[in-house]
């Protein structure tokens, strides 16, 4: 099992440009999620998916959108690329809740993203 | 207020030191409990659950206090495959499971 993959690893905008980061996970789980982690401020949820054809926000997703039309992938698009958002993004999954205890979110290796 | 607010390090500390990390979270609906840890340039990797009781894994043992809203991690015998950021997570009560990260603390074990 390759876990939880992303694509690009690495990627450098110009300010007004868009792009796709992909996320895929081949354990076959419900929840997925997009964060992003800046230096001195931790990881933030942009969006998160409770399983296929759903999505909802997080605390950051001003400036993202995603879709999540196969249960395996979750992608996460920038329309418009702004240097805040110049980061690294983590995706993340987890099955569904079991025995009344959350299960482990499993991550992705990151995108490093840098929009001039 | 941080909902989740940690040391902020960097601790620097000789091999086979004993270190002690310190979390508080501010909201009192905060349901489960975790640190993760994270190497250089790399995703964060769960390291442990915490529960009311308290719990051991070999030389980490992790504490929770919900009175005082306040989680610790204890290492021992500190090794230089310590080195990383520990994060401290906590989960909200009637959410998603969404994680709520602290900021992390760095730890630095010199031979």
């Amino acid at each position: 099992n390759a876990g939880v993959t992303q694509t690009p690893k690495f990627r450098v905008l110009k300010t007004g440009q868009s792009m796709t980061l992909l996320c895929a996970q081949d354990m076959n789980h419900e929840y997925m999620y997009w964060y992003r982690q800046d230096p001195g401020m931790g990881l933030r949820l942009i969006h998160y998916s409770v399983g296929e054809g759903t999505t909802a926000k997080g605390e950051v997703p001003d400036g993202y959108n995603v879709s999540r039309l196969k249960k395996q992938n979750f992608l996460l698009g920038l329309e418009s690329a702004a240097p805040s958002q110049t980061s690294v993004y983590f995706c993340a999954s987890r099955d569904r809740l079991a025995g009344g205890f959350y299960n482990e979110q499993f991550f992705g290796p990151g995108t490093r993203l840098t929009v001039l | 207020r941080k909902e989740v607010e940690q040391d902020p390090g960097p601790f620097n500390v000789p091999e086979g030191a004993t270190v002690a990390f310190n979390c508080t979270y501010s909201n009192s609906a905060s349901q489960s409990f975790f640190w993760y840890r994270q190497d250089c340039r790399k995703e964060p990797k769960l390291l442990m659950s915490v529960y009311s009781s308290g719990n051991e894994d070999g030389r980490f043992t992790a504490q929770l206090n919900r009175a005082s809203q306040y989680i610790s991690l204890l290492i021992r015998d500190s090794k230089l495959s310590d080195s990383a950021t520990y994060l401290c997570v906590v989960i909200l009560g009637g959410s998603q499971g969404n994680l709520i990260f602290g900021k992390g603390t760095k730890l630095s074990v010199k031979p």
